[in-house]
């Protein structure tokens, strides 16, 4: 069990430019979680699938930001035109058997 | 909204000291919140610490406890003596049974000294 993948782990963007983070959940979990980690906010929830399907996404941006979860394996957050307040650590999570699971996040860093 | 606060880092002790991370939680919009403790070692992902569901009860792991509180709503990380080990961040969070939507505090660094 290689637990939640994310990739990259770094990622580097020009301001305007668009980011796609991708996440791989734990095999056979249903809900899968997207959170932002910043000096500032803390650790913040953004939004939440559940066998797929969005469930809550009251915390996403309501801009720019956009989450997808084509299939079982795959999650990807994607921040069109990019800008500086974005760079953060986003942290995947995964659920199953009753306790939720973190990636190691993908540093975003906006220049 | 929910809400979650913790002792403000960072917080250095000696090895074999003790230690306590308070937490204080604030839950509108959950009737009956789950409380967690999660660390973050250096180099590694966030991983649950322990895990409590029901108020009164304690929860244990790796020589950490913590009593969910709904009194006080409080939920306090103790460790009687503490190893170089557990240099971490610790984080303090609440979440509800149905959804495992987590919210969390800021984090406390712990250094342990040799």
């Amino acid at each position: 069990n290689a637990g939640v993948i994310q990739t990259p782990r770094h990622k580097v963007t020009g301001k305007g430019q668009e980011a796609t983070l991708w996440c791989e959940p734990i095999s056979g979990h249903s809900a899968v979680f997207w959170y932002r980690q910043t000096i500032v906010q803390g650790l913040e929830f953004l939004t939440y699938f559940r066998n797929q399907a969005p469930i809550d996404d009251s915390g996403m941006p309501k801009e720019r930001f956009s989450a997808q979860m084509p299939n079982q394996s795959h999650s990807t957050l994607k921040i069109q035109s990019t800008q500086p307040q974005d760079s953060a650590v986003y942290l995947c999570a995964s659920k199953g058997q009753g306790k939720v699971f973190f990636g190691k996040g993908t540093r975003l860093t906006v220049v | 909204g929910d809400s979650v606060t913790q002792t403000e880092g960072p917080v250095t002790v000696s090895e074999s000291e003790s230690l306590i991370i308070n937490c204080t939680y604030s839950a509108t919009s959950i009737a009956y919140p789950n409380l967690f403790w999660y660390v973050r070692y250096p180099g590694e992902g966030l991983q649950l610490l322990l895990k409590v569901i029901t108020a009164g009860q304690k929860g244990s792991s790796r020589g950490f406890e913590a009593t969910y509180n709904k009194e006080t709503t409080s939920f306090h990380l103790q460790k009687a003596s503490v190893q170089e080990s557990d240099s971490a961040v610790y984080y303090c969070a609440l979440g509800a049974t149905n959804t495992g939507k987590l919210t969390f505090g800021d984090g406390t660094v712990l250094t342990v000294k040799p």
